[in-house]
């Protein structure tokens, strides 16, 4: 069974906070993850990608793997209202082949 | 990143009309294109696996005879959405990943379909 977890929330965060975007998966052997952003009507975008247990800074974005808890989490420092969006997790699965699945995505409102 | 494009971005068509839609690796070659879905509020759904030169793979519950997909070059797919009807009216977004790459799923535009 190939599924991935998200709050769908909103989020809401006021400007220059720290936005925390959490995710789950069932898929134990899974290697691969993926943060994508998603403005209204538009395409994915990728943010990050993570492939080994700790954390992975990129910027304002932090990504961080814990593969034993199936939990894969991003962090946004310093939100900006140009980060309001909806913030997708994707996750390889084996069953899946090279194809990724998502989450149902986190909306992301920040406030100025 | 690598640049995908999908053609048409906007269609309207009537109930019974096919649509089709496409989709091009700009700057690298494809073995391997993916179809999602998106409906509103909704995430993406993984449709199907187009593989370059072979048949197509589809997910659990999408129908193979509805949504056509040819993947006859490496750097071009086609969904074709056949006999429409109102409740096909959804996102159709392709995607694909370098070959060698690290994994990751570069995404075209997206095709709005809306079926009257």
């Amino acid at each position: 069974q190939k599924e991935v977890e998200q709050n769908s929330g909103p989020l809401s965060v006021p400007e220059g906070a720290i936005a925390s975007l959490n995710c789950t998966y069932s898929d134990r052997v899974s290697q691969s993850f993926f943060w994508y952003r998603q403005y209204s009507g538009k395409s994915p975008e990728l943010i990050m990608s993570i492939y080994s247990n700790g954390d992975k800074e990129d910027g304002r974005f932090t990504a961080q793997l814990n593969k034993a808890s199936q939990y894969v989490s991003l962090l946004i420092r310093d939100s900006q209202p140009s980060d309001s969006a909806t913030y997708l997790c994707a996750v390889r699965m084996k069953e899946a082949g090279t194809a990724l699945i998502f989450g149902k995505g986190t909306t992301l409102s920040v406030s100025s | 990143g690598a640049v995908v494009s999908q053609h048409p971005s906007w269609v309207i068509c009537k109930s019974g009309t096919s649509v089709k839609i496409e989709c091009r690796s700009l700057d690298f070659q494809a073995t391997t294109m993916f179809w999602y879905r998106q409906f509103p509020k909704q995430s993406l759904m993984l449709m199907a696996t187009s593989n370059e030169g072979s048949k197509a793979t589809y997910e659990q519950g999408v129908e193979k005879d509805k949504f056509l997909i040819n993947h006859a070059s490496l750097t071009l797919s086609t969904l074709t959405v056949t006999s429409a009807h109102p409740e096909d009216s959804s996102f159709y977004i392709c995607s694909a990943g370098r070959a060698g790459g690290t994994g990751e799923l570069f995404f075209g535009e997206g095709s709005r379909l809306t079926v009257l």
